[in-house]
């Protein structure tokens, strides 16, 4: 198993909907959640990071945790066509190294 | 001004060469991170680095490794190639005490015949 589960899709939604972006995880130590955002041949970008169970929303993405269950969302409201990307949950757990363990990625396309 | 550069963007070579890849930061953080990306869209670290520590993915191969010739670089040496080897190579930064905020390179595309 994996540490960092993640659907790899593609999801494809039409232009306004609200996406629903998830990954499981299996370690509980970890202690950092991060979503990247990665467009075709291009380097990932870091969206939001939160360190706690609950959401965390900047413009219209909520980055949402759940530590009870492993499991942490990323909501995108109002979907444009320019989301369409591959998302990365990404976790880190700073007693190993502090380094990111990555989830492999949801292709999300978003349809005009 | 890009924060994160790497050179060259794409390399393909044969089987058995030694090749590097560059990485230059331009924001003064102190930590500098070495990531491979398969064909699956899999990112894996394979290196941190800062001045004073050097971490190590076990998985990686020994013919990989990080050369910092200053603070500001990074480079990804490569002995033997091997076919397997073939993926995009990303060089990211951060800051000691912040590893959840990383920036990442734009990516070296590596094929190996």
């Amino acid at each position: 198993q994996k540490e960092v589960e993640q659907d790899p899709g593609p999801l494809s939604v039409p232009e306004g909907a609200i996406v629903s972006l998830n990954c499981t995880y299996s370690n509980s130590a970890f202690q950092y959640f991060m979503w990247y955002r990665q467009y075709s041949r291009k380097g990932p970008e870091l969206l939001m990071y939160t360190y706690s169970s609950g959401n965390k929303e900047d413009g219209r993405f909520t980055a949402q945790v759940d530590k009870s269950s492993k499991y942490i969302s990323l909501f995108i409201r109002d979907s444009q066509p320019s989301d369409s990307a591959t998302y990365l949950c990404a976790i880190l757990n700073n007693n190993a190294g502090n380094m990111l363990t990555f989830g492999g990625g949801t292709r999300l396309m978003v349809k005009p | 001004d890009t924060a994160v550069s790497q050179t060259p963007k794409y390399l393909v070579t044969q089987m058995g060469n030694d090749k590097s890849i560059k990485c230059e930061q331009n924001l003064g953080h102190d930590t500098m991170y070495w990531y491979k990306q398969d064909s699956k869209k899999f990112l894996k670290i394979m290196f941190s680095y800062n001045n004073k520590e050097l971490i190590i993915n076990e998985t990686v191969p020994n013919r990989f490794s990080p050369k910092s010739p200053d603070k500001a670089h990074l480079n990804l040496h490569i002995n033997s190639l091997e076919l397997g080897d073939s993926a995009v190579y990303f060089c990211a930064i951060g800051r000691r005490g912040r590893q959840e905020t990383q920036y990442f390179g734009p990516g070296t595309r590596l094929l190996v015949l």
